[in-house]
């Protein structure tokens, strides 16, 4: 079955500097591939989405790219700040269905920004 | 304006118990979620709805019902509850683009 991996549970970074996060995938090949944010006790917030025929995507400080042939979306925050604290998730459109019928989401990151 | 809400955010009962969590969404959206984050925050997909039809059941007890009286409603009953049934349940919307909307959560604790 199709199985997404985000390989760090937690980064921990200094303030300013660029925060890279990773998310892997087997079995299966997205149309698309989402990234999002959940802070405690919050529901999961849309960051950005990007689509297979694409190879990066950015939104002010954040940047996305997703490579098919290595199965792997990498995540970029630029000028990281202790606002940006929060748990980053994964999520792609599930298989066997149509695309807007299944999102499936990885394990995510806990990024922290220390000042 | 809230765009896609659920009650109650807490929720605390007794295993046996029945229960029902509401979901609705102002998006005009055609499908519509139930999530399932347990302790250690994994996001887990429980059903799908699209214009009020089961779309996706991932394995999920019989015990757990969903319900789709018209596309900007779902809601979520539960039998019989037991003690792993405690999780934040997410309910999310989400329209052609993908992109998923989320309420707030429903913390339930079953003691």
């Amino acid at each position: 079955s199709q199985k997404i991996e985000q390989n760090s549970e937690a980064l921990n970074i200094q303030e300013g500097k660029t925060a890279t996060l990773t998310c892997n995938y087997t079995n299966y090949s997205p149309a698309y591939l989402q990234w999002y944010r959940q802070d405690p006790g919050r529901g999961p917030v849309f960051l950005l989405l990007i689509r297979e025929n694409e190879k990066e995507k950015r939104k002010e400080r954040l940047k996305v790219t997703f490579d098919t042939t290595l199965k792997q979306s990498l995540f970029h925050i630029t000028a990281s700040q202790p606002a940006d604290s929060a748990t980053y998730l994964c999520a792609l459109d599930g298989p066997g269905y149509s695309s807007a019928s299944k999102i499936i989401f990885g394990s995510g990151t806990r990024l922290s920004i220390r000042p | 304006d809230t765009a896609v809400s659920q009650t109650p955010k807490y929720l605390v009962t007794q295993m046996g118990n029945d229960k029902s969590i509401k979901c609705e969404q102002n998006l005009g959206h055609d499908t519509m979620y139930w999530y399932k984050q347990d302790s250690k925050k994994f996001l887990k997909i429980m059903f799908s709805y699209n214009n009020k039809e089961l779309i996706i059941n991932e394995t999920v007890p019989n015990r757990f019902s969903p319900k789709s009286p018209d596309k900007a409603h779902l809601n979520l009953h539960i039998n019989s509850l037991e003690l792993g049934d405690s999780a934040v349940y997410f309910c999310a919307s989400s329209q052609k683009t993908a992109e998923a909307f989320f309420g707030q959560g429903t913390r339930l604790t079953v003691v």
